[in-house]
């Protein structure tokens, strides 16, 4: 199986900071990510697919990036709306893997 | 508009199955393949499988195939799944989610109590 391994799992940060999650992908799996945003209560909703490109409605300050095996989601300006957890999902083969997830809190 | 809707919550016994379902609407149902998604209490997420509601046909993880089947019902636009032996471990919520995870149902929360 493809192992998405996913940090921080924590990330404490102020309104207004630029932050990035990682996930890293133990095979290749070429664009075939996705980031998710989940909110205590609700289900997942999907920020990013095909690894750099931003869904629909989804606010500009969300951006995906890849660098190899590595995946990031960035948030330019972080908004408290943004307060949530991140997970990222493989879909290149299955079974379809996500990360462990990342829980954006405020500092 | 797009809507996944899912039945809901459940109070099983260990060793009983739980069936629970997936309306969809707002969309051709035989269109779009049918996820679904566990998520254990404070976890992340697992995939355990995938529905094609037009051939039928099925895939799933390793982990879940011998505890969960999936089915449709075109006439009704509904997708299901039946997790059967259930155990504690099994207690969670369950989302179905259309390929491209571009919709969600809102989940179904099982537990798995004496």
């Amino acid at each position: 199986d493809i192992q998405m391994t996913q940090a921080p799992s924590s990330l404490p940060a102020s309104l207004g900071d630029r932050v990035t999650i990682t996930c890293r992908a133990s095979q290749d799996i070429g664009n075939y990510l996705r980031w998710f945003q989940q909110k205590p209560g609700k289900s997942p909703r999907r920020m990013i697919y095909g690894a750099t490109n931003l869904a629909a409605g989804v606010p500009s300050r969300f951006s995906g990036s890849r660098s190899g095996s590595d995946y990031s989601l960035t948030i330019s300006s972080l908004e408290s709306e943004d307060m949530a957890d991140y997970y990222c999902l493989q879909s290149k083969e299955s079974p379809l893997t996500f990360g462990a997830g990342t829980k954006l809190e405020l500092k | 508009q797009v809507k996944l809707l899912q039945s809901g919550a459940a109070l099983v016994k260990p060793g009983d199955s739980v069936k629970m379902s997936c309306k969809a609407s707002g969309y051709t149902f035989t269109d779009y393949i049918i996820h679904w998604v566990k998520q254990s209490h404070g976890k992340s997420l697992e995939w355990i499988g995938y529905i094609n509601p037009y051939s039928g046909g099925t895939n799933y993880n390793e982990k879940f195939k011998s505890k969960a089947t999936l089915t449709v019902d075109k006439s009704s636009s509904t997708a299901y799944m039946e997790f059967s032996r259930l155990t504690s471990e099994d207690s969670a919520i369950y989302y179905c989610a259309r390929y491209p995870f571009d919709y969600w149902g809102q989940g179904v929360m099982v537990t798995v109590s004496s």
